[in-house]
C-alpha cells in the first residue's frame, strides 16, 4: 500500500507567478482535501475533492483551484500568486462511502515560497 | 462559525510527569472532535478522536460539551511523546477539520 505523496518538496516562485502542486492519494482513496498551513499555524482547509468534483471549499479566493483526475491524484494550482501564499501545502486523502467517518492521510507537504 | 483555540504555544514537562495540552472551541451545533500529532520529521496524523472514547499511546480525551473543551491528558508523559499536537473540530457531518494552530510539547528526559 502506497502513501500520499506530493510533489514538488520545496518550490520558490515569484510574485504574480502561477503555480501547480501535485499529490497522489494512498491507493483505495476517492476523496483528496487540500490545506495550507502558515508557520506557526494549524492546516487551513482549501478545499476537497470527489469524484472529480470539488465538494466543499474553506475561505479561499477564487485565484485558489483544484482538480482531481479518474486515478483520483490532485492538483492545487494557485494563480497571481502573493507574498502571503508562502506556506507549507498539504494533501491528504481518504476514502468517502456513504456518510461515515474515514480518517485522512496526510502527505508530507509542499513549502512554497515566494519572493 | 466553527473555531478551534489552543491556548499554549509550548508545553515543557519532565518524564514522568502528568501532561494535559488544552483544547477549547466553538460550534454551535453538535462537533466532531480530533487531535491530531505531528513528531518530528513525520506526517500529520490522527490521534485521536473523541467518538471512539479510545486511548492512543496512553492519551485521553474527553469532550466536555458545557465547558466547550476537548483536554488531551496523559498521565505519566514519555520522551517520544515531543511532538507538535493539534485540536480539531469538524461539524454538519463534513470530517472536514477545523484546526487549532497547535501547542509544541517537549518532555525532558
Amino acid at each position: 500500500e502506497t502513501g500520499v505523496t506530493q510533489s514538488p518538496t520545496h518550490l520558490i516562485k515569484t510574485r504574480g507567478q502561477q503555480v501547480t502542486l501535485r499529490c497522489s492519494s494512498q491507493s483505495g482513496h476517492n476523496t483528496v482535501s487540500w490545506y495550507q498551513q502558515a508557520l506557526g499555524q494549524g492546516p487551513q482547509f482549501i478545499f476537497q475533492y470527489y469524484r472529480e468534483e470539488e465538494n466543499g471549499r474553506g475561505n479561499f479566493p477564487p485565484r485558489f483551484s483544484g482538480l482531481q483526475f479518474p486515478n483520483y491524484s490532485s492538483e492545487l494550482n494557485v494563480n497571481a500568486l502573493e507574498l502571503d501564499d508562502s506556506a507549507l501545502y498539504l494533501c491528504a486523502s481518504s476514502f468517502k462511502g456513504g456518510s461515515s467517518y474515514n480518517e485522512q492521510f496526510f502527505g508530507p507537504g509542499t513549502r512554497l515560497t515566494v519572493l | 462559525a466553527q473555531r478551534v483555540t489552543q491556548p499554549e504555544k509550548l508545553l515543557s514537562v519532565f518524564k514522568g510527569a502528568p501532561v494535559e495540552l488544552k483544547c477549547n472551541y466553538s460550534y454551535s451545533g453538535s462537533p466532531e472532535l480530533f487531535w491530531y500529532v505531528q513528531y518530528s520529521r513525520q506526517r500529520l496524523q490522527l490521534l485521536l478522536r473523541h467518538i471512539s472514547r479510545e486511548s492512543i499511546k496512553g492519551f485521553t480525551a474527553d469532550l466536555n460539551k458545557g465547558e466547550t473543551s476537548f483536554h488531551l491528558k496523559k498521565p505519566f508523559a514519555q520522551e517520544e511523546d515531543s511532538a507538535m499536537y493539534y485540536c480539531a473540530l469538524s461539524g454538519g457531518g463534513s470530517y472536514i477539520p477545523t484546526f487549532g494552530r497547535g501547542t509544541s510539547l517537549i518532555v525532558h528526559p
